[in-house]
């Protein structure tokens, strides 16, 4: 089964610095990619995700990750943080295009200090 | 607004009580599911429904009851709680099942279980 580790429970950032968020995937064969955030009290909001193609994915609200298939990891980036960015972030794998299932790690805590 | 609401955002019930949540969507989506979000672990897949029949039951409590009676519907039947179900639950909709099609997450019901 796939799993996903995000070893980052919190960051705390500086707003226009840079922000690179980390996750670690397990599983076998090529995953299906997926970065989430949850501002407070909302739900999640898909940012970007990856099927196959150019490893490096460009998502919404200025946000980019980077697969890497050597690393098993799938990084999220963003170049200069607005205090907006403060909220939960969530890398998630999924195994097969045809399933609905998906693995979530336990979230990183994005704090943006002004 | 994800086009996903449910009601009540916030439920406090004692051990003894039934309840129940409910998720609504005016996305016209087929699918839709629940997640059960504890504190600093991953969101836990609960149940999927597609064209309103179960297609998946994660080995859930029987003191978890779904429902959905059309497509845009779907419940949570509550009884008999534990004070570990207190939790985020969040409900989900996508166009079909498979991992190419979003989910577009509601708020989600803070349940606190007394």
């Amino acid at each position: 089964a796939q799993s996903v580790t995000q070893p980052d429970i919190h960051i705390t950032v500086s707003e226009g610095a840079s922000l690179e968020l980390r996750c670690n995937y397990s599983y076998g064969a090529t995953p299906y990619l997926f970065w989430y955030v949850q501002s407070p009290g909302q739900g999640l909001q898909l940012l970007l995700k990856y099927f196959s193609g150019d490893t490096l994915v460009q998502g919404i609200k200025g946000f980019e990750a980077e697969f890497k298939r050597s690393q098993s990891s799938f990084n999220l980036r963003k170049p200069s943080v607005h205090w907006s960015d403060a909220a939960e972030y969530f890398c998630a794998v999924g195994a097969q295009a045809n399933d609905y299932k998906l693995s979530f790690g336990a979230g990183t805590t994005v704090t943006v200090r002004a | 607004e994800t086009g996903v609401t449910q009601t009540p955002r916030h439920l406090v019930m004692g051990m003894t009580n039934k309840k129940s949540l409910k998720c609504e969507q005016h996305l016209g989506h087929n699918a839709m599911y629940w997640y059960k979000q504890s504190a600093k672990k991953p969101l836990e897949l609960m149940f999927v429904y597609s064209l309103e029949e179960r297609v998946e039951n994660n080995s859930v409590p029987s003191r978890f009851s779904p429902e959905c009676p059309n497509s845009s519907h779907l419940f949570l039947h509550l009884h008999t709680l534990q004070p570990e179900d207190s939790a985020l639950y969040l409900c989900a909709s996508s166009q079909d099942r498979g991992l190419w099609n979003e989910q577009f997450f509601g708020p989600g019901t803070r349940l606190t279980v007394l």
